[in-house]
């Protein structure tokens, strides 16, 4: 059982916005805690998408953006494209495992 | 450049011990600052954190785990080291080490996994 909480799977068009929303609790994203996104292709290592809640990592297009509230962090993706079918993790610290780094269970995105 | 690579046996038996290499390269400058982390996924499943280093000495360890798990960094500091004692076919996955300098919070560089079957 994940401590960050993600939808299974969110679907969309090509052109059209998704949001991936990663659901935690007073102890990791509620405590102010970063929250990280990788994007994983099948058969390949996650890569750095956002990090600090809202940092595109390094030739990130600008049509991927992060956001934090509350208890509650979001990936938002614009002008979907075929080749951002993938499956989403966020990630963050959680004090209730020894300040362990946790995941979230994982969206997978598929461009319709 | 930043470059990880894993490395170890693609086949443990039940009950033995698992050893994982990670080689880095690329990270010439303050290593002090560096953090290496284990993380795995078992096939079609979530990614899972296992443990850190901070290069300047501190150890973390996922606390489902941690009877389980020793992580360590070698003489050449090049290397982070994990063993997995007491393997089950539940610790069948995919093993990435993953690192970042500066931010021990995130995972900044992968290596490209190592696919390890426990099974007798």
């Amino acid at each position: 059982q994940s401590m960050l909480t993600q939808s299974p799977s969110v679907s969309g068009a090509p052109g059209q916005t998704v949001i991936i929303s990663c659901n935690g609790s007073r102890s990791n994203i509620g405590a102010g805690y970063d929250v990280h996104w990788y994007q994983q292709f099948p058969g390949a290592a996650p890569q750095l998408l956002i990090f600090g809640n809202n940092q595109r990592h390094a030739a990130v297009p600008d049509r991927f953006s992060g956001s934090r509230s509350g208890t509650t962090a979001s990936l938002i993706i614009t002008g979907l494209q075929v080749d951002d079918d993938a499956v989403y993790y966020c990630q963050s610290y959680d004090d209730s495992l020894d300040r362990s780094l946790v995941f979230g269970g994982g969206t997978r995105l598929t461009v319709l | 450049q930043f470059t990880l690579r894993e490395s170890g046996p693609a086949l443990v038996r039940p009950t033995q011990t698992l050893t994982l290499t990670c080689t880095f390269s690329g990270f010439s400058v303050g290593l002090d600052a560096l953090c290496m982390s284990w993380i795995r996924q078992p096939p079609g499943k979530a990614l899972e954190w296992l443990a850190r280093i901070h290069w300047d000495g501190n150890i973390y360890y996922s606390p489902s785990l941690k009877t389980r798990l020793s992580m360590s960094k070698d003489a050449s500091k090049t290397k982070a080291v994990l063993t997995v004692a007491n393997v089950d076919p539940g610790d069948t996955a995919t093993y990435y080490c993953a690192g970042s300098y500066g931010d021990c919070g995130r995972f900044d560089y992968w290596g490209q996994g190592t696919l390890v079957t426990v099974s007798s």
